[in-house]
């Protein structure tokens, strides 16, 4: 049993449309990453996210964190080929010491 | 600029010839992280130290072992590699306290191939 469902697992999209990627579980998280990884890299911190309903916006990048902890969404706003990428979420539990991770979504943006 | 660096970047063994991998930190951070990720799959956590304190995952194969000799250096040593353990290693730092969130930095890894 996957505990955070990232979807949609792969996307294509052309470059100037609008996306968003879904982390969601069952169980409440203390905070919850995203990171971008590019190939042959290690994952990149976007944001962290701790407070429930808190949004977050880095350049065209709006992150939020639901109102329970339990999910997160990340929107890009037109799109760019840079962007392209796996996005991970990963969400901490209350006294757990490790991260959970989503499955990841890879991002391929077409020019 | 504080960061995770790894050694090597990329790493070719035999099947059966034991390898060692390395980890250095110059973020002070008190936690230290080993995953292995596999193509288009999420990190899987191996094993991390809180300071001196090793804990290892339950699924993680024998054949997978950590030392960290200072605050600043984590080592990963894979005994008897097998084809099946060809895969990108991850180490990931996080400074663990009362009250802090657990933010984890990741070093660009070390891709490892077994012949």
């Amino acid at each position: 049993t996957q505990l955070l469902e990232q979807s949609p697992q792969f996307l294509s999209i052309q470059e100037g449309e609008n996306l968003t990627v879904y982390c969601n579980s069952s169980s409440v998280f203390s905070s919850l990453q995203w990171y971008r990884q590019e190939p042959g890299e290690g994952p990149v911190l976007l944001v962290t996210v701790v407070t429930g309903g808190e949004v977050k916006k880095l350049k065209r990048l709006t992150f939020q964190f639901g109102d329970a902890r339990k999910d997160s969404s990340l929107h890009i706003t037109a799109a760019q080929p840079g962007d392209t990428g796996l996005y991970l979420c990963a969400g901490e539990r209350q006294g757990a010491q490790k991260l959970v991770f989503g499955q990841g979504t890879r991002l391929t943006i077409n020019p | 600029d504080a960061m995770v660096i790894q050694n090597p970047r990329y790493q070719v063994t035999q099947f059966g010839k034991p390898v060692t991998l390395s980890c250095s930190q110059t973020l002070n951070h008190n936690v230290m992280y080993w995953y292995q990720q596999k193509s288009s799959q999420a990190p899987k956590l191996l094993f991390h130290y809180y300071d001196k304190d090793f804990n290892n995952e339950a699924d993680t194969p024998d054949n997978f072992q950590s030392r960290r000799p200072n605050t600043s250096f984590c080592f990963l040593d894979i005994r008897s590699p097998g084809l099946g353990d060809a895969a990108m290693y991850l180490c990931a730092t996080s400074r663990r306290g009362t009250g802090r969130v657990d933010t984890q930095y990741f070093g660009p890894g070390t891709r490892l191939t077994v012949l």
